[in-house]
């Protein structure tokens, strides 16, 4: 089976832009949470998305959103991009909401100039 | 909110010696604890994930531990080997629906010495 896919795998953005990130959970996997990864901060909950719908959201910006389709693909978006966004995005899937086990994908290097 | 305090940051080890990590956690409601292996360029795999109903659980040579009432859980990697070497992470959450958030650790770096 295959696992959670991430793309891009690097993206290189300057201030103010908007950026959109992509993933694709495991097959059957109907939930998709996202992180973010920076050396400062370690491993930051963004959201949570089931069945189309946000469960669940970390403490950050609106600038940060996100979306999941019927298919359990999840985009995330970043607007009015700025220095501190640069970092490690990483999706997660599982089974279902609550403790059942993430699996994560390889995640998508952004970089902001 | 939870809170996930890792210790030791940096850990370095002879070859074939365990490897033990520490974590402790502040919310009393959490009751699912996994572990993380992160090798450099790649997203963070599960190695081994316990639940606040079971209080070790072993896969090979991976261990983990949980005091509930301490609220503090350790990774035992025994017999090491180079390839062990990697970031690993704790993290832990709770059931509620809408609470499945993993609250993760700051991680620690293991250096397995050939």
């Amino acid at each position: 089976k295959a696992g959670v896919t991430q793309t891009p795998r690097y993206l290189i953005k300057t201030r103010g832009q908007q950026v959109t990130l992509s993933c694709s959970p495991i097959s059957g996997h109907r939930s998709v949470s996202w992180y973010q990864q920076t050396p400062g901060q370690g491993l930051q909950f963004l959201f949570e998305y089931f069945s189309e719908t946000q469960r669940n959201k970390g403490n950050f910006p609106g600038r940060f959103s996100g979306r999941q389709f019927s298919n359990s693909r999840s985009e995330m978006n970043v607007s009015t991009l700025e220095l501190g966004d640069s970092a490690l995005y990483l999706c997660a899937s599982s089974l279902e909401v609550g403790t059942d086990t993430q699996y994560f994908g390889p995640g998508t290097r952004l970089t902001v100039l | 909110g939870e809170n996930v305090e890792q210790h030791p940051s940096t850990l370095s080890v002879q070859e074939g010696d365990s490897a033990v990590i520490k974590c402790t956690y502040s919310d009393s409601a959490s009751n699912y604890f996994p572990w993380y292996k992160q090798e450099l360029g790649k997203g963070p795999q599960l190695i081994i994930d316990i639940r606040s109903n079971v209080g070790e659980k072993k896969d090979q040579r991976i261990a983990v531990t949980l005091n509930k009432t301490a609220k503090h859980f350790s990774l035992h990697i025994t017999e090491t080997q180079p390839e062990d070497s990697a970031v690993y992470f704790c993290a832990a959450s709770r059931d509620g629906g809408s609470q499945g958030n993993l609250i993760f650790g700051k991680g620690t770096k293991l250096s397995v010495k050939p």
